[in-house]
């Protein structure tokens, strides 16, 4: 079952908009991850952030994580066309915390026009 | 350093059938998981091996299967291959001691197995 549930689905913007993706889940977590990926490649780490963290940064990433409201969110600022792929959230929510076994989302569908 | 290197990139095959994948790990990394990946269900989790033990395990039937070499490697065997295993197998290797929390996950390109 999908732990994480991003929405929107698919976002479309012009390149030099932000974007802002949204990520909810459902059980208590050890830390959330938000992950991009390129058609038909495989995943790459963005962000993670810890259960006891509220707002992280990378560069042009910005994650907030509300543990009250079971929801995090993804802004990436100065978007580029370069920016166009999948974006995941994925959560690790193991008893012993080891990141070993993540609950990824459905994804959703960023395209940055130029 | 090299990535996460996964084999084949693309394969075909039978129901009824069987298949092996590869993959080999970011030097040091200990932990390897797997991943299938398809339009329906995204992205499930298959299992995960640290220091040639399975440590965590998916809700997947028996036929598929893994196992870690001491150097970490790793292969997955799907067997009596169904048209519904038709995804993008992708492997994820983690430098992961015991204790060692919230450490990100370095995925292959993956293999596109095909069943038909």
């Amino acid at each position: 079952s999908q732990q994480g549930e991003e929405d929107p689905q698919a976002l479309s913007i012009q390149e030099g908009e932000n974007a802002t993706m949204n990520c909810s889940y459902k059980t208590s977590i050890n830390n959330l991850q938000w992950y991009r990926q390129n058609s038909g490649r495989g995943l790459v780490h963005l962000i993670l952030i810890r259960s006891n963290e509220r707002e992280k940064h990378s560069g042009r990433l910005r994650v907030t994580l509300d543990t009250s409201k079971k929801s995090s969110s993804l802004l990436i600022t100065a978007s580029r066309a370069a920016d166009t792929a999948s974006y995941f959230c994925a959560t690790d929510a193991t008893s012993t915390g080891a990141n070993s076994k993540l609950t990824f989302g459905k994804g959703i569908t960023l395209s940055v026009r130029p | 350093k090299a990535g996460v290197t996964q084999t084949p990139r693309y394969l075909i095959k039978t129901r009824g059938q069987q298949v092996t994948l590869s993959c080999s790990p970011i030097s040091g990394h200990r932990s390897v998981s797997w991943y299938q990946q398809t339009p329906g269900q995204g992205l499930q989790f298959l299992f995960e091996y640290f220091s040639e033990t399975q440590r965590n395990k998916g809700n997947f039937p028996g036929r598929f299967s893994g196992r870690q070499f001491s150097n970490s490697r790793s292969e997955m065997n799907v067997s009596t291959l169904e048209l519904g295993d038709s995804a993008l197998y992708l492997c994820a290797s983690s430098w992961m001691g015991q204790g060692e929390y919230n450490s990100p996950l370095h995925f292959g390109n993956g293999t596109r197995l095909t069943v038909t």
